[in-house]
């Protein structure tokens, strides 16, 4: 069975800096990888999808990489501002039924 | 605009009190599923639908149903709801075409079962 990890748990960082969060997945056979933000209250808004063949995705501030063979993934953010802070989730696609598996998320904090 | 739209926000309900969650999606996706979101475990797949007439569950089914009657609803169905079923639901929609599996989110349903 499909296990997604994330460290760390929470984070704070003044506002400007570079940062990298990490996900780690135990079955590398996926479809695909998703990552999520997730604002207090509110749904999931996707951000970033990596394809199984792919090894990373970019979308302004934010580059996701993948290595399937280690079972990683990690989302860059560069130059963090405050409107960042969030929860961001990672989510890995795999099994026939194309099944979803969270991890815990990362709460992201950015200080002004 | 593309969205899933999820209904009520918020339900406080009591014991054994059926109800059921809306979950309508506006863009042809064959994909949608129900989650359950609870502080320290995370999210957890309730139940999904790969297309019309087509369930399967999910991580955590017991004590909840649902339906695929047509393309873009999925409600969810507690029959008899337990204070163990508190919790904060999403349900989703995606396309099942492998390039392109984005999944979207609804604005979730927060639940109290008194």
């Amino acid at each position: 069975k499909q296990e997604v990890t994330q460290i760390p748990a929470a984070l704070s960082v003044p506002e400007g800096e570079n940062l990298v969060l990490n996900c780690s997945f135990t079955d590398s056979a996926i479809y695909n990888l998703q990552w999520f933000r997730q604002d207090p209250g509110k749904g999931l808004t996707s951000l970033l999808l990596i394809q199984s063949s792919q090894r990373e995705q970019t979308s302004g501030r934010l580059n996701a990489s993948l290595d399937k063979s280690s079972g990683r993934s990690t989302l860059y953010i560069a130059a963090s501002q405050p409107g960042d802070s969030a929860t961001y989730l990672c989510a890995a696609i795999s099994g026939s039924a194309r099944q979803l598996t969270f991890g815990s998320g990362t709460q992201l904090t950015v200080l002004p | 605009e593309a969205q899933v739209t999820q209904n009520p926000r918020y339900l406080i309900t009591v014991t054994g009190k059926k109800l059921t969650v809306t979950c309508s999606q506006n863009m042809n996706h064959e994909y949608m599923s129900w989650y359950r979101q609870d502080p320290g475990l995370g999210l957890r797949q309730i139940y999904y639908s790969m297309n019309v007439e087509v369930t399967d569950k999910g991580d955590v089914p017991e004590g909840y149903k649902v339906s695929r009657k047509e393309k873009r609803n999925f409600p969810l169905i507690l029959e008899s709801p337990s204070p163990n079923q508190t919790s904060l639901y999403f349900c989703a929609s995606g396309s099942l075409d492998r390039f392109n599996e984005k999944l979207f989110f609804g604005s979730g349903t927060q639940l109290s079962v008194l």
